[in-house]
């Protein structure tokens, strides 16, 4: 079985500062990890892709997680917060198995302070 | 890309009426899923599928039932709607050829039951 803690359900940060998301993880396998990112009223938009090719992973609009397999993380970052970074962040980790579901950690809010 | 239609944005219907969330992806996808999401409960899992006519229960599919006839469509059902299922609801799929792929997800649907 698998499982994701996003350590912060909250954080604010002031626009142009860096940004870090914490996401710890607990698999018994090799698993893929992703963060989604939601903003009001819309759907789930993919923000980047962890496969096993690279530790340290590029995603849209400026943001990259590292895969830390030692310390189970996967934490997002952004050297520059922007106001539309203003949203929620999702850390989830695939299963064993198609038969079963992906897991979701419970979300992380960002707000971006003028 | 892969597109993920849901067939209502906004839907207010009465209690005990028979709803149905209607959810199409045109990538062939083998596995579907139907979350809701409510503030400070994240995203939580109802059903999902990973072939046609079968389907899993997730973790809270009381008071919900869901259909899947053909691969590309899969509807969730409310049998007898309650003001407690008033929610955000999302509809996502994934291939199950590729163990990397990630979830992709329709703009969900704002039920309101009155």
């Amino acid at each position: 079985a698998q499982s994701v803690t996003q350590l912060d359900s909250h954080v604010s940060v002031s626009e142009g500062t860096p940004v870090l998301l914490r996401c710890n993880y607990s698999s018994s396998y090799s698993p893929s990890l992703f963060w989604y990112v939601q903003h009001p009223n819309k759907g789930l938009q993919l923000l980047l892709k962890y496969t096993s090719a690279a530790t340290l992973v590029k995603g849209i609009n400026g943001f990259e997680a590292e895969f830390k397999k030692s310390e189970t993380s996967f934490h997002l970052t952004k050297p520059s917060a922007h106001m539309s970074d203003a949203a929620e962040y999702f850390c989830v980790v695939t299963p064993d198995t198609g038969r079963r579901a992906l897991t979701f950690g419970s979300g992380t809010r960002l707000q971006v302070q003028p | 890309d892969v597109k993920v239609t849901q067939s209502s944005r906004y839907l207010v219907k009465r209690t005990g009426e028979k709803v149905f969330l209607e959810c199409v992806q045109d990538m062939d996808h083998e596995n579907m899923f139907w979350y809701r999401q409510d503030p400070g409960l994240g995203l939580r899992l109802i059903y999902f599928s990973y072939d046609v006519k079968m389907k899993e229960k997730g973790d809270i599919p009381e008071g919900y039932s869901v259909s899947r006839e053909k691969k590309e469509r899969f509807s969730l059902i409310l049998e007898s709607a309650s003001t407690n299922q008033t929610s955000m609801y999302l509809c996502a799929s994934r291939t199950l050829d590729d163990y990397n792929s990630p979830l992709h997800f329709g703009n969900g649907t704002r039920l309101t039951v009155t």
